[in-house]
């Protein structure tokens, strides 16, 4: 367990309304991610920090916004869910950003969005 | 640019007999590999990785991989399948392109029977 809880684990949204994902780090770590995880496609990367207000896109940004105002807090926002944005979720978080890192993974955080 | 292919989406098995999981990558540098489990319902964790170091990488829970640079493989490989083995395994490239984003692999399925 490296430290990173996610909330909520489980939502169900209606298209149209706005949410919030949140990944809190108790490690410090400069690098945190938010995946996607659907059948067939792995994880694909929707966002990523490299510091506090540092932030850039990923694959599948798309619909997705992020803020880090803390170390240990980054947030996933969908400003209006629509049913495509139905998957889970998983923040990671990374040491030291290059090639080598290994990245540790929150439990995820199943949406569904009606 | 960087790309990684799982061979297999399903492996299915039998208790007590070998595992292979089979990986290749497409590269422009010096890669990294990754292998990650996930069980159901569970976040993703590190089995191993390749560094530039040894090219035969031993792992957790009896698991290892070979790099070959010649065949840009690296292929998980387990002598003797357990019940608890069962999960989804992802192959994983990083290399500088840029930033040092990994790439996922889809995913293969391992199913163990009794």
């Amino acid at each position: 367990d490296a430290g990173i809880t996610q909330s909520p684990r489980h939502k169900v949204t209606e298209t149209g309304t706005p949410v919030t994902l949140r990944c809190h780090q108790t490690e410090n770590h400069r690098y945190m991610y938010w995946y996607r995880q659907d059948p067939g496609h792995g994880l694909r990367l929707i966002h990523y920090s490299y510091g506090v207000k540092d932030t850039d896109k990923g694959e599948v940004s798309d619909g997705y916004s992020v803020s880090r105002s803390k170390t240990e807090d980054f947030l996933l926002t969908l400003e209006s869910a629509t049913s495509s944005q139905t998957s889970v979720y998983f923040c990671a978080i990374g040491t030291s950003g290059d090639s080598t890192d290994t990245q540790y993974f929150g439990p995820g955080t199943r949406l569904t969005v009606l | 640019a960087q790309s990684v292919t799982q061979l297999d989406s399903h492996v299915s098995v039998s208790e007590g007999t070998p595992v292979l999981l089979r990986c290749n990558y497409s590269s422009s540098y010096s890669p990294s590999l990754f292998w990650y489990v996930q069980h159901p319902n569970k976040g993703l964790q590190l089995l191993l990785k390749y560094t530039s170091a040894a090219t035969l990488v031993k792992g957790i829970n009896g698991f290892e991989a070979e790099f070959k640079k010649s065949e840009t493989s690296f292929h998980l490989t387990k002598p003797s399948a357990h019940m608890s083995d069962a999960a989804e395994y992802f192959c994983v490239v990083s290399d500088y392109g840029g930033s040092y984003i990994p790439t996922f692999g889809r995913g293969t399925s391992l199913i163990v029977h009794p």
